[in-house]
């Protein structure tokens, strides 16, 4: 079965500074999809980024990029620039191929609270 | 653009009592999710419906149910409600061919 380990539940960024979020999967699969989730206080889930396995280029969004390390099985956040907005709770999630596997299921880390110091 | 709508977004229930949560997916999306999220957890998968069969069922309790409708609207629906289902319970959409997941505001069901 697949999982997703984030081992920081808590980081803390100073304001315009650059952070990364660490995550890491384990999967049998050699395709599947990952992406980054944001909830800020609002607990409204914001999809950040995502990253398909069979690219080897790292996505990025503006001031988000991530470090898709497949044979490590890490994928890491990197938010450079960090603002007070980005102060949320970051999950990272996985999903499998449903070509493959036949599942449609995302699998959720434990997340990883963010706090921006001005 | 059009994103997930659930209703009603605050439910307050007695023990015992029974709930139906709605969602209305994003126009076109053909995949509809279910998560329940206690206070400080990760959100946890329920169940979920591809073009209106149900495609995963995750740690949903027997006494929930759900199912799909014709214009792709889902329901939630939970019986016998204990203390512990209070808990923020997301419903989220996507196509299946695209994986990008978007989720909805959000139910937040207290019981009491």
């Amino acid at each position: 079965a697949q999982t997703v380990t984030q081992s920081q539940p808590e980081m803390s960024v100073q304001e315009a500074e650059t952070v990364t979020l660490s995550c890491t999967y384990d999967t049998s699969e050699s395709d599947y999809y990952l992406f980054w989730y944001k909830q800020p206080p609002s607990r409204q889930m914001i999809l950040v980024i995502r990253q398909e396995a069979y690219k080897q280029q790292n996505a990025t969004e503006n001031r988000f990029s991530v470090n898709f390390q497949k044979a490590a099985k890490s994928f890491s956040l990197k938010i450079s620039d960090s603002q007070l907005g980005d102060a949320a709770m970051y999950f990272c999630a996985y999903r499998g191929s449903s070509v493959t596997s036949g599942t449609y299921k995302y699998i959720f880390g434990t997340g990883t609270r963010l706090k921006v110091l001005a | 653009a059009a994103g997930v709508i659930q209703s009603p977004r605050h439910l307050i229930k007695e023990k015992r009592e029974t709930a139906t949560l709605k969602c209305y997916p994003i126009p076109r999306h053909d995949t509809v999710y279910w998560y329940q999220q206690g206070p400080g957890q990760d959100p946890q998968f329920l169940i979920s419906f591809y073009e209106k069969m149900q495609s995963d069922k995750g740690s949903i309790p027997d006494r929930f149910s759900a199912q799909q409708f014709s214009d792709y609207h889902s329901e939630l629906n939970m019986s016998s409600l204990e203390l512990g289902d209070s808990a923020l319970y997301f419903c989220a959409s996507s196509l299946v061919m695209t994986y990008e997941q978007y989720f909805g505001p959000g139910t937040r069901l207290t019981v009491t």
